[in-house]
């Protein structure tokens, strides 16, 4: 499996763009970067997801790189409520088990 | 529409009890999951039910069997509960195992 390297911790001003990085140098054709959260005493959140092009759904965007050696999740317009660990995941659409590893992921923190 | 729905929210066990997770969900997915999470470490898959009428072992199955009554719901059994399984287990569901979505836990402390 491909793994990936996240930040462990970033501060985003609330209001403002949150970029969050991560690479994934050994991802293969078929491998897909997944997005999730998990906010404090949560179940993890999904949020997007992309093969190849760009993204965007009503939570961010997913910007991935051409040589998809990495990408980057932008949450437009950070709020208190998104103050989570954000876990950047690289699976085959058919890994068994419909596999999800999940890492340390980058612990966001938005302040006012 | 719930999502996924897992009872009890919290409980705490002696060693040695037994106890069952419930999980359900409504979104007719037709896979689903169960994870343990422990303090400082990410999710590890316990089992998943495919689709309805098969289960299979995940990384870390020892101490635990599962059921896939139905479509709907799948339920996690310690039969004899030990300190290390004290955690907290998330259920989990998605359609031809693409994107999961979780339930909200449930912490589990066995004294």
């Amino acid at each position: 499996d491909a793994k990936t390297t996240q930040p462990p911790s970033m501060d985003c001003a609330e209001g403002r763009a949150a970029n969050l990085p991560c690479n994934h140098s050994t991802i293969s054709g078929n491998e897909y970067v997944y997005w999730y959260r998990q906010i404090h005493s949560q179940g993890p959140q999904y949020i997007i997801h992309g093969l190849k092009n760009n993204e965007t759904n009503e939570m961010a965007s997913l910007i991935i790189t051409e040589d998809r050696k990495s990408s980057t999740l932008i949450l437009p317009h950070a709020t208190l409520r998104d103050t989570a660990v954000y876990y950047c995941i690289v699976r085959g659409r058919t890994d068994s088990w419909g596999k999800l590893q999940f890492g340390a992921g980058t612990q966001v923190v938005v302040t006012p | 529409n719930a999502g996924v729905t897992q009872t009890p929210k919290f409980q705490v066990l002696k060693t040695g009890q037994s106890m069952t997770l419930q999980c359900a969900q409504d979104m007719n997915h037709n896979s689903m999951y169960w994870y343990r999470q422990d303090p400082g470490m990410g999710l590890r898959l316990i089992y998943y039910s495919a689709s309805e009428g098969t289960t299979d072992k995940g990384e870390v199955p020892n101490g635990y069997n599962v059921s896939r009554l139905n479509k709907r719901e799948f339920s996690l059994r310690l039969e004899s509960a030990a300190p290390s399984q004290t955690s907290v287990y998330f259920c989990a569901s998605s359609f031809n195992q693409e994107t999961q979505y979780f339930g909200p836990g449930t912490r589990l402390l066995v004294l």
